[in-house]
């Protein structure tokens, strides 16, 4: 069974401070997405890293995937109130009809 | 931009009863899938669909459990007798082929009460 493991699970931080959260596996997936979850609504897709050691910028957000495809972080540089959200990676095997594996997200507070 | 619709929003059912939970997947895609999310737990694999059939389902998706791609545009998932365990939201997703393959996009979902 693969897992994915996201920390922190909770962070409250201040406006305009910087932040990472983490994925990590001990296993090796082919792709990894990142998704941004609101309360009673669905995962919006905000990134897919395929290449081990890609890194991908989405205006304030940097993603980068690990060289060995088992580890993700996300980088937010001068959080602002409108980033607080649930935080989702989710795992991909190759093959687009497989399963992709969620951590349980990191609940991220940007306190104005 | 193309997204993925679910309907209904919220669902009310008695235990017992059968539920059907469609979706309208993204006009191109080729893949299609359920996953569901407990309240205050991660979002679940239930069931791929490909080519008009089951591709992979997890230990969830037992046999109370069915998909079917009735017509060129809807996805449909059955919950034949409802429990209680099965409240949860579902969502439904979609992916492309060729390089769009890892990037699922996912629905609003349906929000399913059993009683």
């Amino acid at each position: 069974t693969q897992l994915l493991e996201q920390s922190p699970q909770f962070l409250s931080i201040q406006e305009g401070e910087n932040l990472t959260v983490y994925c990590n596996s001990s296993s090796v997936f082919s792709s990894l997405q990142w998704y941004r979850q609101e309360p009673g609504e669905g995962p919006v897709l905000l990134v897919t890293v395929v290449t081990g050691g890609e890194v991908k910028k989405l205006k304030r957000l940097t993603f980068q995937f690990g060289d060995a495809r088992k580890d993700s972080s996300l980088h937010i540089t001068a959080a602002q109130p409108g980033d607080t959200g649930l935080y989702l990676c989710a795992g991909g095997n190759s093959g687009g009809y497989q399963k992709v594996t969620f951590g349980i997200g990191t609940k991220l507070q940007v306190i104005p | 931009e193309p997204e993925v619709t679910q309907t209904p929003s919220h669902q009310v059912t008695q235990m017992g009863q059968e539920v059907i939970l469609r979706c309208v997947p993204i006009s191109n895609h080729l893949y299609f899938y359920w996953y569901r999310q407990i309240l205050g737990q991660k979002v679940e694999f239930l069931v791929s669909f490909y080519n008009n059939e089951i591709s992979e389902k997890s230990e969830i998706f037992d046999d109370q459990f069915s998909v079917e791609r009735p017509d060129g545009s809807n996805f449909t998932l059955k919950i034949r007798s409802t429990k209680l365990e099965d409240s949860a939201m579902y969502f439904c997703a979609s992916s492309g082929w060729g390089s769009e393959q890892e990037t699922q996009y996912f629905g609003p979902g349906t929000r399913l009460l059993v009683l």
